[in-house]
């Protein structure tokens, strides 16, 4: 089983530059989100998306954006990349209404120069 | 004040022992509650979950105490394998998604 798909696994920008990083479950699940994690700082939440067609801001949104684009992909987007943006980050899903247990992609090593 | 504290270490403790996490969360409004593990370099995957009553799996036992806003994981007997960052986990009904503390690094030594 796929689980969570995450991609690219690692990638270095040029401060300036864009990039999306991408994410596809394949278990149903109505409820996507994506985190970053950074030394001492924890996991914390950058954007979500209850179910298709809606999305909510998290605790840190400012710099991202992101597209559910169907049930089974949530993108985030990085418009114009900061050093502040180097970060692991990570794409995780859960099943609406179930026991709140998070499936988490394997993350994306983001590295600003 | 984070919404989820925790205590980041490290324990180093030998194999064996028995090692308790607590956990703080300052929303009293918050609904479910977990604990999760992450690897060096790892996604974070489920642990357990925390129940009002208690509960335990295997060497593993989480407790809730609502009244305080507290979470603790309890492993005993300890092993190398154990070695990880384990998050306090809180959801908050109204949000939708989970807050995780910043971990609790546990390293077993031989």
């Amino acid at each position: 089983n796929a689980g969570v798909t995450q991609t690219p696994k690692f990638q270095v920008l040029k401060t300036g530059q864009s990039m999306t990083l991408q994410c596809a479950q394949d278990m149903n699940h109505n409820s996507m989100y994506w985190y970053r994690q950074d030394p001492g700082m924890g996991l914390r939440l950058i954007y979500y998306s209850a179910s298709e067609g809606t999305t909510d801001k998290g605790e840190v949104p400012n710099g991202y954006n992101v597209s559910r684009l169907n049930k089974r992909e949530f993108s985030l987007r990085l418009e114009s990349a900061a050093p502040s943006q180097t970060s692991v980050y990570f794409c995780a899903s859960t099943l609406a209404g179930g026991t709140g247990e998070l499936f988490f992609g394997e993350g994306s090593r983001l590295t600003v120069l | 004040r984070k919404e989820v504290e925790q205590d980041p270490g490290p324990f180093n403790v030998p194999e064996g022992a028995t090692v308790a996490f607590n956990c703080t969360y300052s929303n009293s409004a918050s609904q479910s509650f977990f604990w999760y593990r992450q690897d060096c370099r790892k996604e974070p995957k489920l642990l357990m979950s925390v129940y009002s009553s208690g509960n335990e799996d295997g060497r593993f036992t989480a407790q809730l105490n609502r009244a305080s806003q507290y979470i603790s994981l309890l492993i005993r007997d300890s092993k190398l394998s154990d070695s990880a960052t384990y998050l306090c986990v809180v959801m908050d009904t109204g949000r939708r998604a989970l807050t995780f503390g910043s971990g609790t690094r546990l390293q077993v030594q031989p």
